[in-house]
């Protein structure tokens, strides 16, 4: 069983807000990765992390943020948040030198 | 190109019939991983299966089994006498090595219907 947790599960916020998303993993992995899920289901790398102090975009451009303090905390944010935003947003981690990612239950975000 | 290709958006079957979900990827990598993994209605991603690119073995594991060819470039998941549990959307991915393995590149998914 992996040990990666989202909270909130749910949220429904109101469009200019902003709002952290939160990822923790228990397992002391150094990578870790936010996926955006669109309605149709596919899912597409918007950030990953190497490490500590390290951040880098991924293959699908987003106006969220990230950061990494901590190897084990990998939060999202977004300034303003806009109804595009809306999506299920999914963190993952894996062990340096193994490929499998395991991944969070996810955060379902709606912005209205 | 790097792209993972599940034909099948929708599949719907009866309980304990087999059904065979369909996974084609590209790479211009000769090094790489190939993944599946089920997303049911909770949510999350459970990993199922990890196959590197040196290992052609098909696997079995209960009512699931892979078959992996590089030949066509093909990683096909069997579930047989499928039961109502196994509904859920279900993802082939790819992680090139030249990606660092740092890139888990999914197909669109196939969503498994089964019915009593």
């Amino acid at each position: 069983e992996a040990d990666i947790y989202q909270t909130p599960r749910y949220l429904v916020i109101g469009t200019g807000k902003k709002i952290t998303l939160e990822c923790s993993q228990t397992m002391g992995h150094d990578k870790m990765y936010w996926y955006q899920q669109d309605p149709g289901m596919e899912l597409h790398l918007i950030h990953y992390s190497y490490g500590v102090n390290s951040t880098e975009k991924g293959d699908l451009s987003s106006e969220s943020t990230v950061s990494r303090i901590r190897t084990e905390h990998f939060p999202l944010t977004l300034e303003s948040a806009r109804p595009s935003h809306t999506s299920q947003y999914l963190c993952a981690s894996s062990e340096s030198g193994r490929a499998e990612a395991f991944f969070g239950q996810g955060t379902r975000l709606t912005v209205v | 190109a790097q792209k993972v290709t599940q034909a099948q958006t929708e599949i719907s079957v009866v309980e304990k019939e087999d059904v065979t979900l369909d996974c084609v990827y590209e790479t211009r990598d000769t090094t790489y991983y190939l993944f599946w993994y089920k997303q049911p209605p909770s949510g999350e991603l459970v990993f199922l299966i990890r196959r590197n690119s040196f290992d052609e073995q098909n696997e079995i594991s209960g009512r699931y089994s892979w078959n992996f060819q590089k030949s066509t470039s093909s990683f096909n998941f069997t579930i047989t006498a499928s039961q109502v549990v196994d509904s859920a959307v279900y993802f082939c991915a790819l992680i090139p090595f030249s990606g660092g393995y740092n890139k888990l590149i999914f197909g669109a998914g196939t969503r498994l219907a089964v019915h009593p």
